[in-house]
């Protein structure tokens, strides 16, 4: 069974960061792209960033370039999202998700990341 | 970045009715068009790829058509686990970009 487990998320102030990891478990990894997805409250969800199953090759929505960075680890089955510069607008559930491989086969639970002072 | 509209915003729907969910893409993704469900307090489950193929363990009461700019949902005879929220996705351009959601809701 495919499980993605995401952690990390919080309550931060506008301006600061935060780390999101997502552990997989059930599948083979390395054979995937992967990438987040989050939802903000009320509303469709927004694909943030991806990565090829090498890590190599990594998008992100403009409205996260240069302030966040997506990393896989394939020794571990972990995915990270490094959240700088955090602004009230990425006040968001995010998911971590498997892409077979593009459309979104499996989805984490979520962790909530809340940017407010 | 390509624009996805769904129609309607809400369905109100009798328990064994059909549902029809309409979404448009703002230029041609092909059949790259994704359908997923989300119920409430939950992640969203896919439903649907390229446009009409199942995912695994949809019920055949689901089905997908279109290509192109222009996508529909169908929903055969609504069960009580059907009212949610559906989104389609193309996913033949980056960034990926999601529909803003058609709830499926009990008449």
């Amino acid at each position: 069974e495919v499980q993605l487990l995401e952690s990390g998320g919080g309550l931060v102030q506008p301006g600061g960061s935060l780390r999101l990891s997502c552990a997989a478990s059930g599948f083979t990894f390395s054979n995937y792209a992967m990438g987040w997805v989050r939802q903000a409250p009320g509303k469709g969800p927004e694909c943030v960033s991806s990565t090829s199953s090498d890590g190599r090759t990594t998008y992100y929505a403009d409205s996260v370039r240069g302030r966040f960075s997506f990393s896989r680890d394939n020794s571990k089955n972990t995915l990270y999202l490094q959240m700088n510069s955090l602004r009230a607008e990425d006040t968001a559930l995010y998911y971590c998700v498997r892409a077979a491989p593009y459309y979104l086969d499996n989805w984490g639970q979520g962790t909530l990341v809340t940017v407010s002072s | 970045e390509i624009v996805m509209t769904q129609s309607p915003a809400t369905l109100s729907v009798s328990p064994g009715e059909r549902a029809t969910l309409s979404c448009w893409a703002s230029q041609s993704v092909g059949s790259k068009l994704a359908w997923y469900q989300q119920r409430p307090g939950q992640a969203p489950r896919l439903l649907m790829y390229g446009s009409s193929t199942r995912a695994t363990g949809i019920p055949a009461r689901f089905s997908g058509s279109g290509s192109g700019t222009e996508f529909t949902l169908t929903i055969s005879s609504l069960q009580s686990e059907d009212f949610a929220v559906y989104y389609c996705q193309q996913y033949n351009n980056w960034p990926r970009t999601f529909g803003q959601g058609t709830k499926v809701e009990i008449k």
